[in-house]
């Protein structure tokens, strides 16, 4: 049983809908990522957030938009999607945010916009 | 030079065998190693840890070869459950971890 709980497992949506992805960890950790994985590239880290702050947002387009409403809910909120954005997303979290603490992973949104 | 780069696979090899791969990364200054594990549409799970002096988990042994910049995991009497994509994930000293696309194992009986 995972500690990182993430819905839905599947989503497919049009260019033009709105639609959340959503995470939620059991483990009592401080920070929380979003990562996007696409066939045969290395993840990319998205955004992170530390004790419900946001940390980073690596360039991320506008169309991504992440909500933390408290240390252990996380969402990514899509609008206006393009075909390129179809990947797996992948909700983390570690004890703190920090090399030294391992990721655990959610099993992930596979996204396909169409 | 991308931070992370691993040989893709696929490495396909007989049931008992001994398999080994590499991952090099560009930042001197990165601290710490790690070996995550990735099945065919799951989620990376951490494997291990990789210690400066090396470290062995079971069939699993990692290496850090800091001079020559690359980390090792190697995997004795390989059994069909091995099978799965190894992803090297480097921190880099701003504490971000950087992942490599992985490379694949397959077992076979």
């Amino acid at each position: 049983e995972t500690g990182v709980t993430q819905t839905p497992r599947h989503l497919v949506m049009g260019m033009t809908n709105k639609k959340s992805l959503k995470c939620e960890q059991h483990l009592g950790h401080n920070a929380m990522y979003w990562y996007k994985q696409s066939a045969k590239k290395p993840l990319e880290l998205m955004f992170v957030y530390s004790l419900e702050e946001r940390v980073e947002n690596n360039s991320v387009p506008s169309r991504f938009s992440p909500e933390c409403p408290n240390s252990s809910h996380l969402f990514l909120h899509l609008h206006t999607l393009q075909p390129e954005d179809s990947a797996l997303y992948l909700c983390a979290s570690s004890q703190e945010q920090g090399a030294n603490s391992p990721l655990h992973f959610g099993n992930g949104t596979r996204l396909t916009v169409t | 030079r991308k931070e992370v780069e691993q040989d893709p696979g696929p490495f396909n090899v007989p049931e008992g065998a001994t398999v080994a791969f590499n991952c090099t990364y560009s930042n001197s200054a990165s601290q710490s190693f790690f070996w995550y594990r990735q099945d065919c549409r799951k989620e990376p799970k951490l494997l291990m840890s990789v210690y400066s002096s090396g470290n062995e988990d079971g069939r699993f042994t990692a290496q850090l070869n800091r001079a020559s910049q690359y980390i090792s995991l190697l995997i004795r009497d390989s059994k069909l459950s091995d099978s799965a994509t190894y992803l090297c994930v480097v921190n880099s000293p701003d504490y971000k971890l950087s992942f490599g696309a992985g490379t694949t194992v397959t077992v076979r009986a």
